[in-house]
């Protein structure tokens, strides 16, 4: 079946610098892929969705110069979050949808738990 | 724009009973496609049914299915059976037909089931 591998699982950063997160398909093409992050407790609240080779669309409230999204191929997107605070600190899931399989495809990454001390 | 209600925040059932979650959700759309994910303490997000909406039969998966009322835009989760592993959150989500870049999930704020032995 389609997997979604994410990366890295957990990662603990200073306050002011950077962190990279990955987002794979490993067997499938991924056009759209979807970033998500969820607070303790709640529900998964969409991020910005990210096309392969254009910019990504960001939902209301989120700042696109904060979470860096690139989906450079069908295969990877990245989520970069830019001078990290403290209330970054969440986890975050990216989902992936192969290309062609209407609603039939999604496949969640296993996470990222993001701590900014 | 959509909105997906979990009114259940916490349920439990003993193992090997039958537990039903609920689910409505509110949409002007006749097409779309309705999900139930379950986000067990991994919190790895699982696909455990999926419904389209032009269907009127009723999803089933092994244990699971779901009473899908459309007129009602009530979309219920059945476990039957209930086993140890299906402790979880549970969410409901809803998704548009897709294009360009839609296609995201809608997702209820989640029911957490426990199952006791």
């Amino acid at each position: 079946g389609a997997v979604v591998s994410q990366h890295p699982s957990r990662v603990i950063c200073k306050s002011g610098t950077s962190v990279k997160i990955e987002c794979r398909s490993l067997d499938f093409q991924a056009t759209t892929m979807f970033w998500y992050r969820q607070f303790p407790k709640q529900s998964l609240m969409l991020m910005a969705t990210s096309n392969e080779g254009s910019k990504a669309t960001y939902e209301q409230g989120v700042e696109k110069d904060k979470f860096l999204i690139n989906h450079a191929s069908l295969t990877l997107s990245t989520l970069t979050v830019t001078s990290a605070h403290p209330e970054d600190s969440s986890f975050y899931i990216c989902s992936a949808r192969a290309t062609g399989t209407g609603g039939y495809g999604y496949t969640f990454g296993s996470g990222t738990r993001l701590t900014v001390v | 724009a959509q909105t997906v209600t979990q009114s259940q925040p916490e349920m439990s059932v003993q193992e090997a009973e039958t537990v039903t979650l609920s689910c409505t959700y509110d949409t002007s759309e006749s097409n779309y496609y309705l999900f139930w994910y379950k986000q067990p303490p991994s919190r790895q997000m699982i696909l455990v049914i999926r419904q389209e909406a032009y269907k009127q039969q009723n999803a089933t998966e092994n244990r699971f299915s779901v009473n899908f009322q459309k007129a009602a835009k009530s979309f219920s989760l059945k476990i039957s059976d209930s086993q140890l592993g299906d402790t979880a959150m549970y969410f409901c989500a809803f998704m548009k037909p897709f294009g360009g870049s839609q296609g995201n999930l809608i997702f209820g704020k989640g029911t957490k089931l426990s199952v006791k032995p």
